[in-house]
């Protein structure tokens, strides 16, 4: 089974400031990564996948990178919206597995 | 607008199975190259993927949980199901039905609303 982990578990950041958000897997993904948003008694919501293709809908304050082992999220000038737990999971090895989250709250 | 609708008891007791629908509406489960799938999240914790099943009946379950459930499709009714058996307090969780889109990547941008199920006696 292929381990994501994510750093931090959480991430205070002040309104209008850049989160960088990180997963690593334990082996080579290639570019199998997705990054999902999910705010308290909600479903998650799509944000990248691809590793840096963003979804439907998606702000463009939202950018992926990385390829590999090493993935990175960022969100630009953060909105009040944004306050959530950001999920990464992989898509190319079995079983599909997600990343335990990190929490981005208001510093 | 296709929306995914989970149904099925809340409160299961150990030991016995726990038995959940999905209804697809607005588009048909027959149609396109789309996975049908369960995720799971344990209370305040993150996302666990239990598995899918094509509209063909092809399935694919995440080896941890794979001896005790069964996913299957109800092309009839756009419907697919999960079948957990013997389960126990653990499998306390909220349980998602989910859309995975084959031709961008086994990525879920669809997700039903999700239902606790309380395993408890």
């Amino acid at each position: 089974e292929i381990v994501m982990t994510q750093s931090p578990a959480t991430l205070s950041v002040s309104l209008g400031q850049r989160a960088t958000l990180s997963c690593r897997a334990s082996q080579s993904i290639s570019s199998n990564l997705a990054w999902y948003q999910q705010k308290p008694g909600q479903a998650p919501r799509l944000l990248i996948y691809g590793a840096s293709i963003r979804a439907t809908g998606i702000p463009a304050r939202f950018s992926g990178s990385g390829s590999g082992t090493e993935f990175t999220l960022s969100i630009g000038v953060l909105q009040s919206e944004d306050f959530a737990v950001y999920y990464c999971q992989q898509y190319n090895g079995w079983p599909r597995t997600f990343g335990q989250g990190t929490k981005v709250d208001i510093k | 607008q296709v929306q995914l609708q989970e149904s099925g008891p809340r409160l299961v007791k150990p030991s016995q199975t726990l038995s959940l629908t999905c209804t697809v509406s607005g588009a048909s489960i027959s149609s396109g190259d789309y996975f049908w799938s369960w995720v799971r999240q344990h209370p305040e914790k993150g996302l666990e993927w239990v598995g899918y099943i094509f509209y063909s009946g092809n399935t694919y379950y995440n080896p941890s949980l794979m001896s005790r459930m069964t996913i299957s499709i109800d092309t009839s009714k756009n419907q697919f199901s999960l079948e957990l058996n013997s389960v126990t307090a653990a499998d306390t969780a909220i349980y998602y039905c989910a859309r995975a889109d084959g031709g961008i990547g086994e990525v879920y941008a669809l997700w039903g609303h999700g239902t606790l199920v309380t395993v408890s006696s």
